[in-house]
C-alpha cells in the first residue's frame, strides 16, 4: 500500500496570506489527523476528522480550520497567515482513529511564512 | 489538565542501553505509544502499551504502570542509527481517544 502523501512538501508565504495544505491517507483509512510540530515542540495537535466529519479539535485559532472529502483525503487551510505559523505541519491516517490504532505520519509540509 | 513529561535529551554510547521516561497526567487514559522521529523525517510508530507490564520489539521494549502514570521506552545495543526524538503519546479516553503527546526526547549517541 502506498503510504500517507502530503502535498506540497515544502511552501513558503507571506504574512496576511493563505494557504491550503493536502494529505492522501492510506488506502482504506477512514481517520486523518493534523498536527503542527515546531522545533523543540512536540505535536501539536490541530484536529481530526473522520468519515468527512471533525471529530476533535485541538487549541488552535479560527484562522486554522480543515476538511475531509468522501475518498477521505484531507485538506486544512490556515488564513491571514503570522510568522509564528512556520512549522512543519503533519498529517496522519489510521483506520478508524481508535485508541489501539497506530497513526501512520506522512512526509509533511514545512511551511515559512515571511 | 492532560500533560506528558520526558526528558528533552538523553545522551548515551554506541552499544550501551538506554532508557527514556514518560510520565503522564490526563483523564480517561488509554494507553502509551511510542514514535520515533529522525531529523527531517516523519514519525514512526514503535511500540504501545494498554495493560501494565513490558512490551518488547526486538532491541527495543516499551514498559507501563498506569499506578504511577509512568511509562519507559528502553533501547538496547544502541546503534548510531538510532539518534533520533523520541515521543510518548497517551490515549484521552475522555477527548474521543485524541492523542496527547510529549515534547520529544532527542536521543544523541556517541561512538
Amino acid at each position: 500500500k502506498a503510504g500517507v502523501t502530503q502535498t506540497p512538501r515544502y511552501l513558503i508565504k507571506t504574512r496576511g496570506q493563505q494557504v491550503t495544505l493536502s494529505c492522501s491517507p492510506i488506502s482504506g483509512h477512514r481517520s486523518v489527523s493534523w498536527y503542527q510540530q515546531t522545533p523543540g515542540q512536540g505535536l501539536q495537535f490541530l484536529f481530526e476528522y473522520f468519515s468527512e466529519t471533525q471529530r476533535n479539535k485541538g487549541n488552535f485559532p479560527g484562522r486554522f480550520s480543515g476538511r475531509q472529502f468522501s475518498n477521505s483525503r484531507s485538506e486544512m487551510n490556515v488564513s491571514t497567515l503570522e510568522l509564528g505559523d512556520s512549522a512543519l505541519y503533519l498529517c496522519a491516517s489510521s483506520f478508524e482513529g481508535g485508541r489501539q490504532e497506530t497513526q501512520y505520519f506522512g512526509p509533511g509540509t514545512r511551511l515559512l511564512v515571511l | 489538565g492532560q500533560s506528558l513529561e520526558q526528558p528533552s535529551e538523553v545522551t548515551a554510547v554506541e552499544g550501551a542501553i538506554v532508557q527514556i521516561n514518560c510520565t503522564y497526567q490526563t483523564s480517561g487514559f488509554y494507553g502509551l505509544s511510542w514514535y520515533q522521529q529522525h531529523d527531517g523525517g516523519a514519525p514512526t510508530f514503535l511500540s504501545y502499551n494498554g495493560l501494565d507490564g513490558l512490551e518488547e520489539t526486538g532491541r527495543f521494549s516499551s514498559f507501563l504502570s498506569r499506578s504511577d502514570s509512568y511509562g519507559y521506552l528502553l533501547l538496547q545495543e544502541l546503534q548510531m542509527k538510532d539518534s533520533a526524538s523520541y515521543f510518548c503519546a497517551v490515549r484521552d479516553g475522555d477527548s474521543n481517544y485524541q492523542l496527547i503527546w510529549g515534547a520529544g526526547t532527542k536521543l544523541i549517541i556517541k561512538p
